[in-house]
């Protein structure tokens, strides 16, 4: 079956560092990945859908300054949170589509604190 | 722009007896997919139900919806709920190549 791994499942960052997660479909080749956040009581937000060979689009209020994303194949996307702050904790989610299908295949997830 | 909206934040119900969880949305697409993903305890969401069909009702595990384009809804319910239900429940509706997620409703259900 199609499955989605995230790395690493936990992080803490220390206030103004970066850190980098990453998607990894497998049993599949996921022909768009798209990466969400949850923070802390609040739902899931779209903050890009990354396709190969095309550019990366970003939802308002997330930029590829502050979010940039690598997708060099097909099962594996990586995003990196850059200069991260109190507000971008939050459990960050990777959906992968397979096929034609809207349907998204999601990954459990990266937890990230910041201190 | 679009949004899902979800009313309940927490239902508690006792086993067998029935469940329904309001979705309701707003697009400005006429053909709007509908989802609902369930995630239990440190699981990631799964999908549960699909619609992008006009009053047609869909059925998994024993829940089911219909997508009512009239009304902006796709409820989910389930006639007599288990223990094992027990867990987030996420509408959604396909937002460009993605989705967009309702705030989710937790469901709690006991002995």
């Amino acid at each position: 079956g199609a499955l989605v791994y995230q790395y690493p499942r936990r992080t803490i960052c220390k206030s103004g560092t970066s850190m980098r997660m990453e998607c990894q479909a497998v049993g599949f080749q996921a022909t768009s990945v798209a990466w969400y956040r949850q923070s802390p009581q609040k739902t899931f937000e779209l903050i890009a859908l990354s396709t190969v060979n095309s550019a990366i689009k970003y939802e308002q209020n997330f930029t590829q300054e502050k979010f940039p994303i690598s997708h060099p194949n097909l099962s594996f996307s990586s995003m990196t949170v850059l200069n991260a702050y109190l507000e971008d904790r939050g459990l960050y989610l990777c959906g992968a589509r397979l096929g034609s299908s809207y349907e998204q295949y999601f990954g459990p997830g990266t937890r990230l604190t910041v201190l | 722009g679009d949004s899902v909206t979800q009313t309940e934040g927490l239902v508690t119900l006792t086993e067998g007896l029935p469940v329904m969880l309001n979705c309701t949305y707003q697009t400005i697409y006429s053909n709007p997919f509908l989802f609902w993903y369930v995630q239990h305890l440190n699981e990631s969401p799964r999908l549960l139900l699909k619609s992008f069909t006009d009053n047609k009702r869909t059925e998994h595990q024993g829940f089911h919806a219909t997508l009512h384009k009239s009304s902006s809804s796709f409820h989910l319910q389930k006639s007599s709920a288990q223990l094992s239900d027990s867990a987030l429940y996420y509408c959604a509706l396909k937002y460009a190549q993605g989705l967009t997620f309702g705030l989710g409703t937790r469901v709690s259900v006991f002995p």
